[in-house]
Formats: C-alpha cells, structure tokens, sequence
C-alpha cells in the first residue's frame, strides 16, 4: 500500500526555522515526484513545488520561490519542506502529494494519486 | 497564469439527488485537468484525471467531461460521504504551474 506519512504539527514563534517531512513507502520513493502543497486556514489549496528524489531536481511555483526549500533524501524515502525564518502568515496546513505516473506511457502526470495527511504549522508570537 | 473557476461555491442537495458541479478554466487546458474530494479534516483525494478518468478505487457514482475551458463533475447520486469540498487542478504549459479552483462545497440540504 502506498503511503506518504508527514511529520507531526509544530507550533512556532515569527523568525524560527523549521523543516517538516514526507516519509513514502509501498513504492519506489526515487522514482516518483514529489510536490507540495498549502492550504492556509479555511480557504483552498496553493501549489508551492516539486522534488525529484531520485536526483533532487527542484522546481517552485512563482509565489513560493526563495520562500521555502523544498530537498529530499532518497537513501531515506523522505521528502522536506523548510522555512529559515518564518512568518505568521505561513500559518497552515502543508500536504505532500505523490504525482501520478501514466500506466501506458509511464510519463509523470501533474495530478497528484496519493496525499500525505498533512502537517498544520503554527506561527504565533 | 490560468485561472480555474468553480461554481456553484456552494452546492445544498439531499442524499440521493444528483451533483453537477462546474470548473471553468481562463484560457484552454485541452483535458488536462483533475478533480479532487476534500472531506473535514481529511487530504485531498483524487477522483477524477484528464478531464473524464477515474482514479482508482473510485466510485462508478463520480464521472468527469468537458475539455478545453469548461469542465464537469457529476455525481449521480449523492452518498452521505459525499458530502464535501471538491476542487478542479490544472496544469500549465511551460515552467509547470499548478493551479487549483476555488473549490465548491457540496452540503446536505
């Protein structure tokens, strides 16, 4: 059974680091892509980004770039999201999801198959 | 960037009735678009693909059609599970982006 289990909620002060997590199993980890996803209290989701864990390569959506570090380590199924300095506004609940892979022609699709069940950061002071 | 709008924002039927919710996109996304189920406190599960593919493991119930800039879902008799916030996702050309509609909240009537 695939499933994509995240790290536990964290509360934390404006200007804190922070780094939560994306572990897969039941499937080839390196071998799917990873994207991430926020969903800020009451309202709908936001794309942030996209890792490749098999080499790493990284891309963001426009509103998150030099906002967040999205890495993964393959050696351990995970995937990471980070923030080096956080703002209250990032006050959410963050999703990784696992992108689907077409059946036939084994091309990577931008739909996501399998979600993580979230991690809810809190930023107050 | 592509805009996707749903409508209605809020949808009031009762078990058993039919759902027909609408996903209109700024500009054409051919059939490049997915739906997605969010229930309270739950992720995101997804139904529907390319426009009219249903995910695995879901019901014959859901069913997805349009292309181009409009798009549906439809759910032909509503569950008590059914009941729920669901969202259309496209995906751009060129350096991927991905957006996601508004949402629309199916309620119980």
């Amino acid at each position: 059974e695939v499933q994509l289990v995240q790290s536990g909620a964290e509360v934390k002060k404006p200007g804190e680091s922070l780094k939560i997590s994306c572990k897969g199993s039941g499937y080839t980890f390196s071998s799917y892509w990873i994207s991430w996803v926020r969903q800020m209290p009451g309202k709908g989701l936001e794309w942030m980004g996209i890792i490749y864990p098999r080499d790493s390569d990284t891309r963001y959506s426009p509103s998150f770039q030099g906002q967040v570090t999205i890495s993964a380590d393959k050696s351990m199924n995970t995937a990471y999201l980070q923030w080096s300095s956080l703002k209250a506004s990032d006050t959410a609940m963050y999703y990784c999801a696992r992108h689907l892979v077409d059946s036939s022609t084994y091309n990577t699709r931008y739909f996501f198959d399998n979600w993580g069940q979230g991690t809810l950061v809190t930023v107050s002071s | 960037e592509i805009v996707l709008t749903q409508s209605p924002a809020t949808l009031s039927l009762s078990p058993g009735e039919r759902a027909t919710l609408s996903c209109r996109a700024s500009q054409s996304v051919s059939s490049y678009l997915a739906w997605y189920q969010q229930r309270p406190g739950q992720a995101p599960r997804l139904l529907i693909y390319d426009a009219s593919k249903r995910a695995s493991g879901i019901p014959a119930r859901f069913s997805g059609s349009g292309s181009g800039t409009d798009f549906t879902l439809t759910i032909s008799s509503l569950e008590p599970e059914d009941f729920a916030v669901y969202y259309c996702q496209q995906r751009s050309n060129g350096p991927p982006t991905v957006t996601f509609g508004g949402g629309t909240k199916v309620e119980i009537k």
